[in-house]
């Protein structure tokens, strides 16, 4: 499978912890971008990802929440001392190029639960 | 701020019965407008984008249609296995971040055998 892949798909922390998640975008894809999708709520942007480099995290909390996508390797979206506001559905998508004359293509997504 | 509105939030529909599904948006400057498709416990599933205004894009039973202030998905004679959410986003030129997808909460469509 060549789409894109996150891993773990459900994640459980207690409150305090740090969660981690985890995100491989497509072969040939530079562009990564992270959305949360709460409870009855539609995907919200989080940030823009290039190879290290964030592009735009302007829809990401900017208490405990940090994401990088680095020259080798997945990208991460980090959770330090999670609350129980965090639970969510977090996904990744990919693009091969910025504009929108490419659709963005979402993994499975990581469910995140907080106990 | 851009806006998306989709209607209905659900939809039952028996197989064969066509419908449509509608998605308002409110946006300055519209770079495309994308339709997804979502099942349970999965991630969005890329359908369709539409660029301007009177463009149509079709596969298998959907149909989108895109006008200045709306997109409708009409399925045609649907199947059991079209049923799951269905989701429409935009891009607008924003201050520069023409990458941000901005969804609608969607319409869940269920069909009945």
């Amino acid at each position: 499978n060549a789409g894109v892949m996150q891993n773990p798909r459900h994640l459980v922390r207690r409150r305090g912890q740090e969660a981690r998640l985890r995100c491989s975008p497509m072969k040939g894809h530079s562009h990564v971008y992270w959305y949360r999708q709460l409870p009855e709520e539609g995907l919200k942007f989080m940030v823009y990802l290039q190879k290290e480099n964030i592009i735009d995290e302007s829809g990401m909390p900017k208490e405990r929440f940090s994401a990088e996508f680095p020259k080798e390797g997945p990208s991460i979206l980090r959770i330090q001392q999670v609350v129980r506001g965090d639970s969510a559905a977090y996904f990744c998508a990919s693009s091969p190029v910025r504009e929108g004359n490419q659709p963005q293509h979402f993994g499975d997504g990581t469910r995140l639960s907080i106990l | 701020e851009d806006q998306v509105t989709q209607s209905p939030e659900a939809l039952r529909l028996q197989e064969g019965e066509s419908s449509s599904l509608n998605c308002s948006y409110t946006v300055s400057g519209l770079r495309g407008l994308f339709w997804y498709r979502q099942d349970p416990g999965k991630g969005p599933e890329f359908l369709f984008t539409l660029y301007s205004a009177g463009e149509e894009k079709e596969k298998e039973r959907l149909k989108a249609t895109l006008t200045k202030k709306e997109s409708f998905l009409h399925i045609t004679a649907p199947k059991p296995e079209d049923s799951a959410t269905y989701l429409c986003a935009v891009q607008a030129d924003s201050g520069g971040s023409n990458y941000k997808l901005t969804f609608g909460k969607g319409t869940l469509l269920t069909v009945n055998p």
